[in-house]
């Protein structure tokens, strides 16, 4: 079965500086993960997948994350935050072998200070 | 514009008073699926379907229930709708290919007085 953690419900960070956001999942076979925003009062919007290709993914409004399957980890990291990053981030697993359900994680919600 | 509507976006009502949040996809996508989202517990699987005529149960079923008569909708039954089932609700959908992320809804917003 497929499970995903998330470390740290909230993370605040100032504008400019790292933003890590951290995911471990756990799954039976190789799995496809994901990574989605919510901003307020919508819907989860994609940023970026890995599906077995390139360990480094590269998403949407300069966000990134590095598939380390030694760590079971999906980390998503953006080098300098900007204000427009303040969101909730969802990480998500699903079965690489066949069609199933995606679990997701309990959130991360991310404050940017000016 | 691909996109997952759902209606209503917000309302209110009262315990057992049946309501029904429907949920349209203009993709052709043969995956829907319904969650609830409540603080803390991220997102939570209430019922999917894999096509027309077929339907599962997700992780939190109990009290709703679903109908996928057409490929493009996905309606959300409340029968009796209880305190417990104030939630924020969201419908997806996505290609039966395990790669493909889900579109997901703007949500609706329940309150169950």
């Amino acid at each position: 079965a497929q499970s995903v953690t998330q470390l740290g419900s909230h993370v605040s960070v100032s504008e400019g500086a790292l933003v890590l956001l951290r995911c471990n999942y756990s799954s039976s076979v190789p799995p496809y993960l994901f990574w989605y925003v919510q901003y307020p009062n919508q819907g989860l919007q994609l940023l970026l997948k890995y599906t077995s290709a390139a360990t480094l993914v590269k998403g949407i409004n300069g966000f990134e994350a590095e598939f380390k399957k030694s760590e079971t980890s999906f980390h998503l990291t953006k080098p300098s935050a900007h204000m427009s990053d303040a969101a909730e981030y969802f990480c998500a697993v699903r079965r690489g072998d066949s069609y199933d359900k995606e679990i997701f994680g309990p959130g991360t919600s991310l404050s940017v200070i000016p | 514009e691909a996109q997952v509507t759902q209606n209503p976006r917000y309302l209110i009502t009262v315990t057992g008073k049946k309501l029904t949040v429907t949920c349209s996809q203009n993709m052709n996508h043969e995956y829907m699926s319904w969650y609830r989202q409540d603080p803390g517990l991220g997102l939570r699987q209430i019922y999917y379907s894999m096509n027309v005529e077929v339907t599962d149960k997700g992780d939190v079923p109990e009290g709703y229930k679903v109908s996928r008569k057409e490929k493009r909708n996905f309606p959300l039954i409340l029968e009796s709708p209880s305190p417990n089932q104030t939630s924020l609700y969201f419908c997806a959908s996505s290609p039966e290919v395990g790669n493909q992320p889900q579109h997901f809804g703007d949500g609706t917003r329940l309150s169950i007085l």
